[in-house]
């Protein structure tokens, strides 16, 4: 069975930065893309990141390009989200999420980040 | 980026009445090659993530009652619950795979009526 588990939200002040894994199981994590999807409270889905399965393609949207950076360590089944320069509006669940034959059929339960002094 | 529009932006709905959700993009998202349209549908429930209910714009993922059924193509597409139930309250989105970044509609809230 696949699982996607994130964590390593919380709360963090504008500005700071925090670091989000994925550990994934029940598949081979190293040879699938990655993603990353996030929604702001009450609001839509809007996508953030991915990675390619070694890891040497990498994707940013426009909104936290310069600011995040994507990773895998396919040693350990973890895909991460290093987050810097955090906003107010990067408030948001994060969810990590894997596809199959191109579809995005697995997501994780997410991990909230919250930006706020 | 491809703009993925929905309509309505609510509806409400007796129990075992129709439902329908439109989704419009703004580019075509059926490649002509297989065919297939890089079309999907999730339901959201407060408080969980997205669940898969239609991908390729009409195929039905395991698991998912008949009651959800999905249609169009290119850029006009359609999620019919068929008979409302009330555990189908949740916000609906729909979501192209087509091209990078992914886009998903702002997503649709279902009630009952």
């Amino acid at each position: 069975e696949v699982q996607l588990v994130e964590s390593g939200g919380g709360l963090v002040q504008p500005g700071g930065s925090l670091r989000l894994s994925c550990s994934a199981s029940g598949f081979s994590f190293s040879s699938y893309v990655m993603h990353w999807v996030r929604q702001a409270p009450g609001k839509g889905l809007e996508y953030v990141s991915a990675i390619s399965s070694n890891g040497d393609s990498t994707y940013y949207a426009d909104s936290v390009k310069g600011r995040f950076t994507i990773s895998r360590d396919n040693s350990k089944n973890t895909l991460y989200l290093q987050m810097s320069s955090l906003r107010a509006e990067d408030t948001a669940v994060y969810y990590c999420v894997k596809i199959d034959a191109m579809v995005p059929g697995y997501w994780g339960q997410g991990t909230l980040v919250t930006v706020s002094s | 980026d491809i703009v993925m529009t929905q309509s309505p932006d609510s509806l409400a709905v007796s129990l075992g009445e129709r439902a329908t959700i439109n989704c419009k993009s703004s580019q075509s998202v059926l490649f002509t090659t297989n065919n297939k349209n890089y079309l999907a549908w999730f339901q959201q429930r407060p408080g969980q993530s997205p669940k898969l209910l239609i991908y390729w714009a009409s195929t039905r993922e395991s698991g998912v009652p008949d009651r959800f059924s999905g249609s169009g193509s290119g850029t006009d597409f359609t999620l019919t619950i068929s008979s409302l139930q009330a555990e189908d309250v949740a916000v609906y989105y729909c979501q192209q795979y087509y091209g990078t970044p992914w886009t998903f509609g702002q997503g649709t809230k279902v009630e009952i009526k």
